[in-house]
């Protein structure tokens, strides 16, 4: 067990819907790190936040957006969704930007 | 173009048997390195981890990796494969010095072990 949480475990929904995806990072982190991984594209990056500002984006699609709370929880907002959104999607954290990821479980994305 | 190479994108071994997985990088820098792996259903599990110093790093579950700078490798390496080392093993490189703290993972490589 890593620390690191994600809520829901697994989602299915309907093209065109809105999904948001939860993790919680370890105790202590800052950093929250959000990554899809699909069978065509493998492991990409979408998304870093560091206590509570975002600090790089990489293929993350102009549908989809994240946010990271106060208490530094995250949240990944996945909106018109298609079917090639399916996918799972992982969320890491780390004590600050430069230091080792540790990895959720995922949220594995259905899109019918 | 910068890359995480995995040659091989599935390997059987019997159990017992040594392991070798193979990771090849292409950055102008020495990136900072890292094997995870990933069983089935299950989210990703760091095994181990190269920053600086000594060449040979140990990890988690027996494993360990060896850094070769002139090769731009970081091979991953078991000596006596268990059945329950059957998963899927990604090697991922940071570039912490770039100011990019993401990581950039190579495409797997699965893992068989037969009795």
């Amino acid at each position: 067990d890593s620390g690191v949480t994600q809520t829901p475990k697994h989602l299915i929904t309907a093209t065109g819907q809105r999904v948001t995806l939860r993790c919680s990072p370890r105790s202590g982190d800052l950093s929250v790190y959000w990554y899809q991984q699909s069978l065509d594209q493998g492991l990409q990056f979408l998304i870093h936040y560091y206590n509570g500002e975002e600090r790089a984006k990489g293929n993350i699609l102009e549908r989809f957006s994240a946010q990271q709370f106060p208490d530094l929880h995250s949240e990944l907002n996945l909106s018109s969704l298609e079917l090639g959104d399916s996918a799972l999607y992982f969320c890491a954290s780390s004590e600050t930007p430069s230091e080792t990821q540790y990895f959720g479980p995922g949220t594995r994305l259905l899109v019918l | 173009a910068q890359s995480v190479t995995q040659p091989d994108i599935h390997i059987t071994v019997s159990e017992g048997a040594s392991l070798e997985l193979r990771c090849n990088y292409s950055y102008g820098a020495t990136p900072y390195l890292f094997w995870y792996v990933q069983s089935p259903g299950q989210g990703l599990q760091l095994l181990l981890k190269y920053f600086s110093g000594d060449t040979l790093v140990q990890g988690i579950k027996g494993f360990e990796a060896e850094f070769k700078r002139s090769q731009s490798s970081f091979n991953l390496r078991k000596p006596s494969v268990h059945w329950s080392d059957a998963a899927e093993y990604f090697c991922a490189v940071a570039l912490y010095q770039t100011g990019a703290n993401n990581l950039f993972f190579g495409t797997g490589t699965r893992l068989t072990v037969i009795p």
